[in-house]
């Protein structure tokens, strides 16, 4: 098992370009996630889904687009990339019910916005 | 909205001692999280806790959920080289279903010194 599998692992983008972080998951999980890192804080949850084709805001969603077409792949795509946007970029999943609390992190991406 | 306060923002120790670090909200909450973050690496889970009172081992780390729902404690003992890192605590986030949305804390830094 890989677990949760995030490409790239570095980018640097130019204020206005856009890209996709790729987050893939091989444990069969329903429950898939979309968080950032900013440093000297705690992470912050951008969008979530809870299965195929159903996804929703999180705390920190503007700025970001997700879709969930199957249960594997869960990619963030970044329209019009603002320096503001700078960070770590973490994709998580989870078991539904009485797991769903118990994350597993993907490595992270980190992108910078210059 | 939610916040978890987490103490001390960082930590220099001397390998074998003993480590405390706590985590405060304003508000309940009915499950506590600790995760450890390795540098370039995303955040894995040392403990769950999910009952008021309840204290969790898990070898050398020992955490507790505050009778008042409202902290929470991580203890190392004996600390070595690779318990280095960043450990923050998480919680699920007020309203419906949680879903894995959770509200983590800014995180503390640990350093142990050979």
């Amino acid at each position: 098992n890989a677990g949760v599998t995030q490409t790239p692992k570095f980018r640097i983008l130019k204020i206005g370009q856009s890209m996709t972080l790729q987050c893939a998951q091989d444990m069969n999980h329903n429950y898939m996630y979309w968080y950032r890192q900013d440093p000297g804080m705690g992470l912050k949850l951008i969008y979530y889904s809870v299965g195929a084709g159903i996804t929703d805001k999180g705390e920190v969603p503007n700025g970001y687009n997700v879709s969930r077409s199957t249960t594997e792949d869960f990619p963030l795509r970044l329209e019009l990339a603002a320096p503001s946007q700078t960070s770590v970029y973490f994709c998580a999943s989870s078991t539904g019910s009485s797991g769903a609390n118990v994350l597993t992190f993907g490595a992270g991406s980190r992108l910078t916005v210059l | 909205g939610q916040q978890l306060n987490q103490s001390p923002q960082s930590m220099f120790i001397q390998e074998g001692e003993d480590v405390s670090m706590n985590c405060t909200s304003s508000s309940i909450f009915n499950t506590w999280l600790w995760y450890k973050q390795d540098p370039g690496e995303g955040p894995v889970l040392l403990i769950a806790l999910y009952k008021a009172g309840e204290l969790t081992s898990n070898g050398r780390l020992t955490a507790q959920f505050g009778i008042t729902r409202k902290d929470s404690f991580l203890n190392i003992s004996a600390s070595i080289p690779s318990d280095v890192g960043i450990y923050f605590c998480a919680g699920p986030r007020a309203g419906g279903t949680s879903y894995g949305k959770l509200t983590f804390g800014q995180g503390t830094i640990l350093t142990v010194h050979p």
